[in-house]
């Protein structure tokens, strides 16, 4: 089946420094990846949606500037969390759609722990 | 826009015994629904989905669902439960159209007692 790798699974960082979270497709390219939030105990919240070679969609309420997506090839998209803060730890999950998938299908990363100390 | 709802946060039964996970959406059109399981500090983890057809969907590790268009519902079960079988549970739905976004719901977590 198709496989998504995040980097890193965790990370602790300081307050004001910026954090890269990279999510791979690893054996299928993929066109559109979102990234998800994730507050402990609470569902899942899309972010923004990531399509290769343009720019992302961010939803309703998420700062573009703080959470810059970058969608470089078919098999990698990044999220760059800027200035991080306190309030920035989170977990933070990637998933990719798989063109061979199924509608609205989407196979999904293990996640990146974030702390900000 | 398309929502789920997930009635029971937590859910406890006990080892070998059935299990039902209660799922609601709304959605315009024909859906496409899925469930996924999280184990603790992981990603998520496709059980089962539904496109089309059969309303009795099987899925992985014992796992089905039934679509029913009339309750707008989409209820998970497995008719024995393992110890392993304990996690967060997630159903969503998912649009046809743009992305194909995908809407979770709240999430039921599942204890298995001995």
């Amino acid at each position: 089946g198709a496989v998504v790798s995040q980097h890193p699974s965790w990370v602790i960082c300081k307050s004001g420094t910026s954090v890269k979270i990279e999510c791979r497709s690893l054996d299928f390219q993929a066109t559109t990846m979102f990234w998800y939030r994730q507050f402990p105990k609470q569902s899942l919240m899309l972010m923004a949606t990531s399509n290769e070679g343009s720019k992302a969609t961010y939803e309703q309420g998420v700062e573009k500037d703080k959470f810059l997506i970058n969608h470089a090839s078919l098999t990698l998209s990044t999220l760059t969390v800027t200035s991080a803060h306190p309030e920035d730890s989170s977990f933070y999950i990637c998933s990719a759609r798989d063109p061979a998938g199924g509608p609205g299908e989407q196979f999904f990363g293990p996640g990146t722990r974030l702390t900000v100390l | 826009a398309q929502s789920v709802t997930q009635p029971d946060i937590h859910i406890t039964v006990s080892e070998g015994a059935s299990l039902e996970l209660r799922c609601n959406y709304s959605y315009g059109a024909t859906p496409y629904l899925f469930w996924y399981v999280q184990s603790p500090g992981q990603g998520l983890q496709l059980l089962l989905k539904y496109f089309s057809g059969d309303t009795l969907v099987q899925g992985i590790k014992g796992f089905e669902a039934e679509f029913k268009r009339s309750q707008s519902s989409f209820n998970l079960r497995k008719p024995s439960v393992h110890w392993s079988d304990a996690a967060e549970y997630f159903c969503a739905v998912g649009s046809s159209g743009g992305y194909q976004k995908v809407t979770f719901g709240t999430g039921t977590k599942l204890q298995v007692i001995p």
